[in-house]
C-alpha cells in the first residue's frame, strides 16, 4: 500500500512566521505535489516536483517555495506566513510514466494563520 | 473559465437512491479521467479510472466518459450512508505529465 504521510494534522502559527510542511512518501514515486483545499475553490496546485531537485509552479505558487533534496521528501515552505494562507494542504505523489495517473494524497494539515 | 467544471452539490439522497455525479470540461486533450473520493478530514482516494471514452464499471459505481461531449459522470447504484462523501473528478493528458486538473468536488449525503 502506498503511503503518504504529513508531518503535523494541525498547525497554528503566527502571521510572519516562517512555516515548513513536510511530506514523505514511501513508494518511490517521481512526481510529488503540493496542493491548498478551500471551500468553494477546491483543490489548487501549488508546486510540484518530477525529480529531485527540481520544481515546477503550479497554479498558486506565490508566497510559497519547496524543497525536494531526496525523492521521497516534498517540503512546502511559507516565507512569511499571512492570515490568507489559512487552509488544507495537501501532499500528493504519483508515478511518472506509469499506466494510470493517480494520484496518492497525504492526510493532509490543516493550518491556521493567526 | 475553468478547464474542468464540476456540478457544485451539495447533494442529499435517501438510502438506495441513484447518484449521478457530473463534471465537463473544455480542453480536447485530456485522456485520463478520474473519480476521487473524500471523506470528511482525510486525503483524496482514488474511486475509479478510466482511460478515453467509454463505461467501466466497480461493484454498485459506474463511470463513464463521453469525449465527444467533454463530459464525464461517476453513478452510484444502491447508495449507502457510507458513500457520504465528497467527490472530486479530476484528468490529465498524459502520464509522463503527472499533472491532473481537479474539479472543484460535489458534496454528498446519503441519510438513512
Amino acid at each position: 500500500d502506498v503511503k503518504v504521510t504529513q508531518s503535523s494534522r494541525y498547525l497554528v502559527k503566527r502571521t510572519g512566521e516562517k512555516v515548513f510542511l513536510e511530506c514523505v512518501q514511501d513508494m518511490d514515486h517521481e512526481n510529488m505535489f503540493w496542493y491548498r483545499q478551500d471551500p468553494g475553490l477546491g483543490l489548487r496546485l501549488i508546486y510540484f516536483s518530477y525529480d529531485v531537485k527540481m520544481k515546477e509552479k503550479g497554479d498558486i505558487p506565490e508566497g510559497y517555495s519547496v524543497s525536494r533534496e531526496k525523492k521521497e521528501r516534498f517540503s512546502l515552505i511559507l516565507e512569511s506566513a499571512s492570515t490568507n494562507q489559512t487552509s488544507m494542504y495537501l501532499c500528493a505523489s504519483s508515478v511518472r510514466g506509469g499506466s494510470t495517473d493517480t494520484q496518492y494524497f497525504g492526510p493532509g494539515t490543516r493550518l491556521t494563520v493567526l | 473559465q475553468k478547464e474542468v467544471e464540476q456540478d457544485p452539490g451539495p447533494l442529499s439522497v435517501p438510502e438506495g437512491a441513484i447518484v449521478s455525479l457530473n463534471c465537463t470540461y473544455s480542453n480536447s486533450a485530456f485522456q485520463y479521467f478520474m473519480w476521487y473520493r473524500q471523506y470528511s478530514r482525510k486525503g483524496p482516494e482514488l474511486l475509479m479510472y478510466t482511460y478515453s471514452s467509454g463505461n467501466k464499471e466497480d461493484g454498485r459505481f459506474t463511470a463513464q466518459v463521453d469525449k465527444s461531449s467533454k463530459y464525464i459522470s461517476l453513478f452510484i447504484r444502491d447508495s449507502q450512508p457510507s458513500d457520504s462523501a465528497t467527490y472530486l473528478c479530476a484528468m490529465s493528458r498524459n502520464t509522463n505529465a503527472g499533472k491532473s486538473t481537479f474539479g472543484d468536488g460535489t458534496t454528498l449525503t446519503v441519510k438513512p
